[in-house]
């Protein structure tokens, strides 16, 4: 019964490769995020997406393309993955009536 | 450009006494303050929270406390115990839809 699923929970592939992270929540929110966790542990917001519609989109390059094929799935396609890609990306989600969000385990991706 | 500061990387605490853990932000748009908690190859995980329109909110051991004049809040946990061991994350968020985070304190309650 977890409310924020993500897969996979590690990830590790080579330069310039193509590759997907999965997020779906069974709590019937209308939004849902992806964050980049770096190095130095620094959360912060790429994405955001309501019932299906990009809302925020923080000047992340355009390698990075999120899609949404129903509400309660976020997933985030990234190409020709660079060195600098190497973090922790977290999927979240919201419900309407209040500010909390609610966060995946996070996928540890490695790009050698 | 850090709008949320936590300033104290680390802090540890003896098992029962109070853990006071602090948060700064710059920005005075901010309305909606949240403290996560995060384990080790975890999500972070909703605390509490506080709005602007109150400068204190309890939980149980938790307590957040909001000054909005000195741009300061504090989440106070009393009594700490073991199992609180982890990062601590305040964010903040304004008239849109982001959470900004701060860089996370990371609390150690020993015996």
């Amino acid at each position: 019964d977890t409310a924020v699923s993500q897969t996979p929970k590690y990830l590790v592939t080579q330069m310039g490769n193509d590759k997907s992270i999965k997020c779906e929540q069974n709590l019937g929110h209308d939004t849902m995020y992806w964050y980049k966790q770096d190095s130095k542990k620094f959360l912060k917001i790429m994405f955001s997406y309501n019932n299906k519609e990009l809302i925020i989109n923080e000047t992340v390059p355009n390698r990075f393309s999120p899609k949404s094929p129903d509400k309660a799935h976020l997933n985030l396609h990234i190409n020709s993955l660079e060195l600098g890609d190497s973090a922790v990306y977290f999927c979240a989600s919201r419900g309407d009536t209040y500010n909390e969000q609610f966060f995946g385990p996070g996928t540890r991706l490695t790009v050698l | 450009d850090q709008q949320v500061k936590q300033n104290s990387p680390s802090l540890s605490v003896q098992e029962g006494r109070i853990s006071i853990l602090n948060c700064d932000y710059t920005n005075s748009m901010f309305d909606y303050f949240l403290w996560y908690k995060k384990y080790p190859a975890e999500g972070p995980t909703f605390l509490i929270s506080i709005s602007s329109i109150k400068d204190k909110n309890e939980d149980g051991r938790f307590t957040v406390f909001l000054n909005k004049s000195a741009k300061h809040l504090s989440l106070h946990i009393v009594p700490s115990q073991p199992g609180d061991s982890a990062v601590y994350f305040c964010a903040a968020s304004g008239n849109t839809d982001k959470l900004i985070f701060g860089t996370g304190t990371r609390l150690q309650v020993f015996p």
